[in-house]
């Protein structure tokens, strides 16, 4: 079965210092992967994307992702995090029928 | 440019009552469109997607049902609510694998 697993529930880490998130998949076939951010009370907001082609994607708010085949690892990373970035975070993927597939989330604190 | 909207943003019900969250899109026709719920401390959970007006899938047993009466409008009910039925409902929509997601801003179910 398609899944998608953010094996960390809680991530906290110093403002300015920098951030991985990790990420894994399981699906027969290289899916569409996905980061959103999630601030309290609100929507989620797609931070970027990967397809198909260049294994490191650059997003929104200096995030960037690296698909890593061999790992099957979608890691969401940051080289200096800002108190602003405190939220939660998910990961997500999409195989077949248009259907996106979540993990359950990393929280993440921001320490000043 | 699209936009999704959803509404109510909160709700409290007494249990055995009825429900009816509504979501619409705006600025794109025939969007695929989706509803999830986000329970405390468990990620996402697909409930129902639509690829088209009359035509839902539920992707879970559950106490709630969805409807697409216009192209642009998702619906999800309920005849009498659960305890168990409280959480955060998120729509979605989409063009298609290539696009990912647009998430409305939720609403938060309590029901007590």
């Amino acid at each position: 079965a398609q899944s998608v697993t953010q094996p960390d529930i809680h991530i906290t880490v110093s403002e300015g210092a920098s951030l991985e998130l990790r990420c894994n998949y399981s699906y027969g076939a290289t899916p569409y992967l996905f980061w959103y951010v999630q601030s309290p009370g609100q929507g989620l907001q797609l931070l970027l994307k990967y397809f198909s082609g260049d294994t490191l994607v650059q997003g929104i708010k200096g995030f960037e992702a690296e698909f890593k085949r061999s790992q099957s690892s979608f890691n969401l990373r940051k080289p200096s995090v800002h108190w602003s970035d405190a939220a939660e975070y998910f990961c997500a993927g999409m195989e077949y029928g248009n259907k996106l597939v979540f993990g359950a989330g990393t929280i993440l604190r921001v320490k000043s | 440019s699209q936009t999704i909207h959803q509404w109510p943003a909160t709700l409290v019900q007494p249990v055995g009552s009825p429900l009816s969250l509504e979501c619409t899109v705006e600025g794109t026709s025939n969007p695929n469109l989706y509803w999830y719920r986000q329970a405390a401390g468990r990620g996402l959970q697909l409930l129902f997607y639509s690829v088209g007006i009359g035509q839902i899938s539920s992707e879970v047993p559950q106490n709630l049902s969805a409807s697409r009466p216009q192209d642009r409008q998702f619906i999800l009910s309920s005849k009498k609510l659960l305890l168990s039925d409280s959480g955060f409902y998120l729509c979605a929509w989409s063009r298609g694998a290539n696009y990912g997601y647009t998430f409305g801003s939720g609403t938060r179910l309590t029901v007590v």
